[in-house]
């Protein structure tokens, strides 16, 4: 079965600064898709930006980029210039190309600070 | 584009009592929705997949006669939690698949709904 692991539980920033949260997950499959997700406060689930594996470019969406390595199964997020509104949950999910389900990492708690 | 809604966004109900949820893609048909359910403080798990005009595929552990899903249109799925006891009081979150050429990969998710029984 495939497991998404978030290792740090919470993470802090200064406003303006970078930050990179971490994602590691465990696969049989070549072609899948990858997700980081977050939660703000008001409990809505936001899609921040996806990858499909079979593309070697890492995707960016503005301030947010990842560092996809497919060999070590790793899928960080990069978020720069860090916005107050950036504070939320933000979780990390994996998808197969031949199956609907997600599954998501534990989440790690991003917290800006003034 | 991709809105995902829920109705209602709290309820509060008695022991014993059957609670409805809607979840509805606003701009979009959804072949597939599916429904989570969220403790404080911890991740999503899912608890079934809703396809329209066919029966609901629910995860294990999850009591299909408890939880009755029912994805009547393309647009919308709803869950109703049978018998509502406090074990049961949690946020539900629903996300719906896009069909459209873009994004067809992507689940977009609703605002979530609290339960809580009395």
């Amino acid at each position: 079965a495939q497991t998404v692991t978030q290792s740090q539980p919470e993470m802090s920033v200064q406003e303006a600064e970078t930050v990179t949260l971490s994602c590691t997950y465990d696969t049989s499959e070549s072609d899948y898709y990858l997700f980081w997700y977050k939660q703000p406060p008001s409990r809505q689930m936001i899609l921040v930006i996806r990858q499909e594996a079979y593309k070697q470019q890492n995707a960016t969406e503005n301030r947010f980029s990842v560092n996809f390595q497919k060999a070590a199964k790793s899928f960080s997020l990069k978020i720069s210039d860090s916005q107050l509104g950036d504070a939320a949950m933000y979780f990390c999910a994996y998808r197969s190309a031949g199956n609907e389900k997600l599954t998501f990492g534990t989440g790690t708690r991003l917290t800006i600070i003034p | 584009g991709a809105v995902v809604s829920q109705h209602p966004s709290r309820v509060i109900c008695k022991s014993g009592t059957s609670v409805k949820i809607e979840c509805r893609s606003l701009d979009f048909q959804a072949t597939t929705m599916f429904w989570y359910r969220q403790f404080p403080k911890q991740s999503l798990m899912l608890m079934a997949t809703s396809n329209e005009g066919s029966k609901a595929t629910y995860e294990q552990g999850v009591e299909k006669d408890k939880f009755l899903i029912n994805h009547a249109s393309l647009t919308l799925s709803t869950l109703t939690v049978t018998s509502a006891h406090p074990e049961d009081s949690s946020f539900y979150i629903c996300s719906a698949r896009d069909l459209r050429g873009v994004r067809t990969d992507t689940q977009y998710f609703g605002p979530g709904t609290r339960l809580t029984v009395l």
